[in-house]
């Protein structure tokens, strides 16, 4: 039974290039969570979605930042422009679903972004 | 005030210490407690739920204080393999049911 995945696992990027991450999230979840985590920080909350909607982007920068999680294929994570304060690493995590109490969330090996 | 909210460390403590953190939260509607470990930058891994009753798994129990709102995680005879950052989440029952980290709290295991 796969777990969380998350690919790629580091991407480079220059300045001004869009960067694309991918989540799969455990089979039989069907709630996804973007988190980034900056050198030497915590976990940040930037994204939650379930299939086809977003539930909370409340932690998303306004601007270059966008996911999604479409019907078919896995949740994607995209910045626009990429400068380089977005260098961390972006974490999925997936859980069952909100109406279930304990109910756990696993995570993804992260995607590393350096922008150079 | 910070949702939830750790003390950073580094504890540092010798093989076979007991050693114990505490993790306040501040909405009170939050509904479930989970205690994570992440070595190193990885990802963080589940290491236990937290539950009303207090809970047991092998070395580590976790405790929770509605009242007080806090939770704590107490790990004894400490392994050098239990050197991790140990990350409070707690997740609320009123808006969209999302997971809140605290920033982690540092233990280093000392041969």
């Amino acid at each position: 039974n796969a777990g969380v995945m998350q690919n790629p696992r580091h991407l480079v990027r220059r300045r001004g290039q869009e960067a694309r991450l991918r989540c799969s999230p455990m089979k039989g979840h069907s709630h996804v969570y973007w988190y980034r985590q900056l050198p030497e920080e915590g976990l940040k909350f930037m994204v939650y979605l379930q299939k086809e909607n977003i539930i909370d982007e409340s932690g998303m920068p306004k601007e270059r930042f966008s996911a999604e999680f479409p019907k078919e294929g896995p949740s994607i994570l995209r910045i626009q422009q990429v400068v380089r304060g977005d260098s961390a690493a972006y974490f999925c995590a997936s859980s069952r679903g909100w109406d279930t109490a304990n109910t756990e969330a696993f995570f993804g090996q992260g995607t590393r972004l350096t922008v150079v | 005030r910070k949702e939830v909210e750790q003390d950073p460390g580094p504890f540092n403590v010798p093989e076979g210490a007991t050693v114990a953190f505490n993790c306040t939260y501040s909405n009170s509607a939050s509904q479930s407690f989970f205690w994570y470990r992440q070595d190193c930058r990885k990802e963080p891994k589940l290491l236990m739920s937290v539950y009303s009753s207090g809970n047991e798994d092998g070395r580590f129990t976790a405790q929770l204080n509605r009242a007080s709102q806090y939770i704590s995680l107490l790990i004894r005879d400490s392994k050098l393999s239990d050197s991790a950052t140990y990350l409070c989440v707690v997740r609320p029952t009123s808006g969209t049911y999302k997971y809140i980290f605290g920033t982690g709290t540092r233990l280093k295991v000392l041969a």
